[in-house]
């Protein structure tokens, strides 16, 4: 039983288009991650969620939405893809706030064309 | 630059031999952690190190803590090839404590 898992794995789609990433946890969690990862392996958090209230929101495009519909959620929306959002993006969670030990999703490898 | 950065940013060691890596950071924390990440998979965490913990073991894995200096190692002993996988340091300095700061890895290579 996958304990955070986030679909899709792969996506790949061309610039300017609107895509979502869904991530759920069965932890039993109460706040949520994204993290973005480059081509380079530097992890860097983007959205923190506890209890479906945002946290954290760290600099990140407001092209970027995430959206929290219960604790156990937490989707993100990107609009208007540009070739710099490619990346891997990852979701994670942790029982309490960012200090915690963190649980992680396996990833999506988004690619802008 | 960022916190939690690791040394050297690749290893290439045989089998059986022991693999440190280092991490250095900038700021004062109240724990330190280690995970592990796998070719095209999430991050698993290995190893939590509180600042007032000088050393800690968990199986084959030592992770120290130098709060002096500012840096921490993970040393993996006796490695086998399933150790391959890259190796980041988190901190809970960034962001006012509300979340961590990975660095950028120290990719291990562990040859057969």
């Amino acid at each position: 039983d996958t304990a955070v898992s986030q679909t899709p794995k792969y996506l790949v789609t061309q610039m300017g288009n609107d895509k979502s990433i869904k991530c759920e946890q069965n932890l039993g969690h109460d706040t949520m991650y994204w993290y973005k990862q480059d081509s380079k392996k530097f992890l860097k958090i983007m959205f923190s969620y506890n209890n479906k209230e945002l946290i954290i929101n760290e600099t990140v495009p407001n092209r970027f939405s995430p959206k929290s519909p219960d604790k156990a959620h937490l989707n993100l929306h990107i609009n208007s893809l540009e070739l710099g959002d490619s990346a891997v993006y990852f979701c994670a969670s942790s029982q309490q706030g960012g200090v915690d030990i963190q649980y992680f999703g396996a990833g999506t490898r988004l690619s802008v064309l | 630059s960022q916190q939690g950065e690791e040394d050297p940013q690749a290893l290439s060691i045989q089998e059986g031999e022991n693999a440190t890596m280092n991490c250095s950071y900038k700021t004062s924390i109240n724990n330190l952690q280690w995970y592990r990440q796998n070719s095209g998979r999430g991050l698993v965490h290995l190893i939590l190190i509180r600042s007032n913990e000088r050393e800690k073991h968990s199986g084959r894995l030592r992770v120290t803590l130098d709060t002096s200096k500012k840096s921490s190692s993970l040393l993996i002993t006796a490695s086998r090839a399933a150790d391959t996988a890259s190796y980041f340091c988190a901190t809970d300095a960034g962001t006012g404590r509300r979340a961590l700061t990975f660095g950028s890895g120290t990719r291990l290579q562990v040859q057969p």
